[in-house]
């Protein structure tokens, strides 16, 4: 079974820095991976997603995330936050062996400050 | 479109009583999924039906049962309530019951927050 591993679980940044998080699965195969977001007081969201082709995938509001296959990442990188980025971020993967059923990681809590 | 709407969205219970609480999916969607999110916690999965038909479950013992309706709306429950069952129930659609292109990119509802004392 798939299992996925999210290791920063609070970030903290200003205003325009730049932002990675982290995402590490375990699974041998071929996977579809996957961020969600949560904003405050709204329903978990498709932030981006990865099924194949071009590694590097883009999503909304100027976030973007690398498939790297050889050490089995897929970290959400963003180049200058903004207030408005401030959510629960999570990682998930799916994988052919089963349903295609989402597996979530833990999740980040990023708090930008203005 | 109508997103995935849940129902009650709190709820308080005491243990050893049952519960069922009710999704229904985006329209256009025929695939349902529930998670489970205690605090501080990411979602985990507790089943997912396809065409009214269970299509995989997670490691959750069977007092969590489900549902599927022909309109793919589908409810949730769990009987003999523990206090470790206290979280927010997450129901999810989409499209698709194992596709590989665009199936499982979740539609999430708001959840029921579900205490048990």
């Amino acid at each position: 079974a798939q299992s996925v591993s999210q290791h920063n679980h609070h970030v903290i940044l200003s205003e325009a820095a730049s932002l990675e998080l982290g995402c590490n699965y375990s699974y041998g195969g071929t996977v579809n991976l996957f961020w969600y977001v949560q904003y405050p007081g709204q329903h978990l969201q498709l932030l981006l997603k990865y099924f194949s082709g071009d590694p590097l995938v883009k999503g909304i509001k100027g976030f973007e995330a690398e498939f790297i296959k050889s050490k089995f990442s897929f970290n959400l990188r963003k180049p200058s936050v903004q207030w408005s980025d401030t959510a629960e971020y999570f990682c998930a993967v799916n994988a052919p062996g089963g349903s295609y059923i989402p597996t979530f990681g833990r999740g980040t809590s990023l708090i930008v400050h203005p | 479109e109508t997103g995935v709407t849940q129902s009650p969205t709190h709820l308080i219970k005491t243990r050893g009583q049952q519960v069922t609480l009710r999704c229904s999916s985006q329209s256009g969607h025929n695939t349902v999924s529930w998670y489970q999110q205690a605090l501080g916690q990411g979602p985990q999965f507790i089943f997912q039906y396809y065409r009214e038909e269970e299509n995989g479950r997670g490691n959750f013992p069977p007092r969590f049962s489900g549902l599927q309706f022909p309109n793919y709306s589908s409810e949730l429950n769990v009987n003999a309530l523990e206090l470790d069952d206290s979280a927010l129930y997450l129901c999810a659609s989409s499209l698709g019951g194992g596709a590989r292109s665009g199936a499982n990119v979740l539609t999430f509802g708001a959840g029921s927050r579900l205490t048990v004392l």
